[in-house]
């Protein structure tokens, strides 16, 4: 496989639940970032790990808990969510964090919806 | 505070050329991006652009003004495919990306 992968792609989680989001990536890239996408609100970054170190943590409540073993994979944590938490959550890659033509690879993302 | 605008939605016809325009305010600036995103998939990377002036890729151009905070993305010769978002994003000082809400492009026969 080749590129951003992300699963599952569809998930539905009671308030009480807990899940967790995988992302892998076939890039050789050193960076990964989780991003939220909420219908017609730009990308909020949520994460950002740089050879395998967290280097951002956007304010985002205790109840998401990223994880990052090696730097092709990366996951998401999710525990006592919110409705409100319910929007697509994309995986990125990058050569790395912090420079300037940093193109990021997105996954196709994985739907969350919070009952 | 640092803010993108870009329109919410806009239409155009097959064939046709159409124009989507990006505002930025930053804390410094290190270049502007351009992503594509049909709908249910990944973004996918379009431009980069760091200096004044005009880029072609194909059938697809973006400009930038640094002196007015602007930026637009020229598609010409639309195609159904084209049908998709456009995402903005303009990166500060700090090289943080901020990000536009995106435009939806809908193209019609």
């Amino acid at each position: 496989e080749t590129g951003v992968t992300q699963t599952p792609r569809h998930l539905v989680m009671g308030m009480t639940n807990k899940k967790s989001l995988k992302c892998e990536q076939h890039l050789g890239h050193n960076a990964m970032y989780w991003y939220k996408q909420s219908a017609k609100k730009p990308l909020e970054l949520m994460f950002v790990y740089n050879f395998k170190e967290q280097t951002e943590n956007n304010s985002v409540p205790s109840r998401f808990s990223p994880e990052c073993p090696n730097s092709s994979h990366l996951f998401l944590h999710l525990h006592t969510l919110q409705p409100e938490d319910s929007a697509l959550y994309l995986c990125a890659s990058s050569q790395d964090s912090g420079a300037g033509a940093n193109v990021l690879t997105f996954g196709a993302g994985s739907r969350l919806t919070v009952l | 505070g640092q803010n993108i605008d870009q329109p919410t939605e806009m239409t155009a016809t097959e064939g046709a050329i159409v124009q989507i325009n990006c505002t930025y305010q930053t804390s410094g600036f290190n270049g502007l991006f351009w992503y594509q995103q049909h709908a249910g998939e990944a973004p996918t990377f379009l431009s980069y652009n760091v200096l004044d002036g005009l880029e072609e890729k194909g059938r697809f151009s973006s400009f930038l003004s640094r002196s007015k905070g602007y930026s637009y993305l020229l598609l010409k010769e639309l195609q159904m495919k084209d049908s998709a978002s456009y995402l903005c994003a303009s990166m500060d000082s700090n090289y943080q990306l901020i990000w536009g809400a995106g435009t939806k492009l809908i193209i019609k026969p």
